[in-house]
């Protein structure tokens, strides 16, 4: 996780936008990805966003990143109750000619009523 | 189907016993990983296997031992843990290590405490 920074709380209000946080060090063109877990459960795959891009739009998901300052960041527009989980920040990182998932030390939401 | 299923859900053991820990996916991938998560931390890559052959050992201790017996089936077995193997094991799948775009799909683990 030393490699993907991320903030560890956000607790916003039910109908707000949620905006989580990631900086990453990997300078080379990579991937990066953000994944939900709820608790006691596995991670899921939200969205991914490859470096050469600056957005990505999926529904009430927005990706924006800044490559300059190797800076990732989630917006969950509306964001409803549901929406509670610790969000991990994920990039690849070549390892001996293979590139493996490699995570932040994740996001903890809280949305409130 | 794109489920990356893992068996036992939740696992007590006696730091005598032999265990293991079973994982499976039928999307074709070719890569499958052991990862281990305590407590509010982020998940920790133990072992990779790519096309069925171990490609990364993190300095993994011996009392795990990963198993791929074929490309859809991983496994972890467990001897002589220790208390503070205690955590969640999460597998996952990708399609393959080489590839810069490597989604991978998580199972929802298995919760492990070991007495």
């Amino acid at each position: 996780g030393e490699d993907v920074e991320q903030s560890l709380f956000l607790s916003v209000r039910e109908g707000d936008s949620s905006v989580i946080n990631c900086t990453y060090t990997d300078s080379s063109s990579t991937y990066l990805y953000w994944y939900k877990q709820e608790p006691g459960a596995g991670l899921q795959l939200l969205t991914y966003i490859f470096s050469n891009m600056d957005m990505k739009q999926d529904q009430r998901l927005t990706v924006l990143l800044n490559k300059k300052d190797k800076h990732l960041s989630l917006r969950i527009a509306d964001t409803q109750t549901g929406d509670s989980a610790i969000y991990f920040c994920a990039e690849t990182i070549p390892s001996g000619g293979s590139y493996i998932p490699t995570f932040g030390r994740g996001t903890s939401l809280i949305v409130h009523p | 189907d794109t489920e990356v299923t893992q068996t036992p859900k939740h696992l007590v053991m006696g730091m005598t016993n032999k265990k293991s820990l079973k994982c499976e996916q039928h999307m074709g991938h070719r890569a499958m990983y052991w990862y281990k998560q305590k407590a509010k931390k982020p998940p920790e890559l133990m072992f990779v296997y790519s096309y069925e052959k171990l490609s990364i050992n993190e300095s993994v201790p011996s009392r795990f031992s990963p198993e791929c017996p074929n490309s859809s089936l991983l496994n972890l077995h467990l001897h002589a843990l220790q208390p503070e193997d205690s955590a969640l094991y999460l597998c996952a799948s990708s399609q393959e290590t080489g590839r810069l775009n490597t989604e991978a799909f998580f199972g929802q683990g298995t919760r492990l405490t070991v007495v």
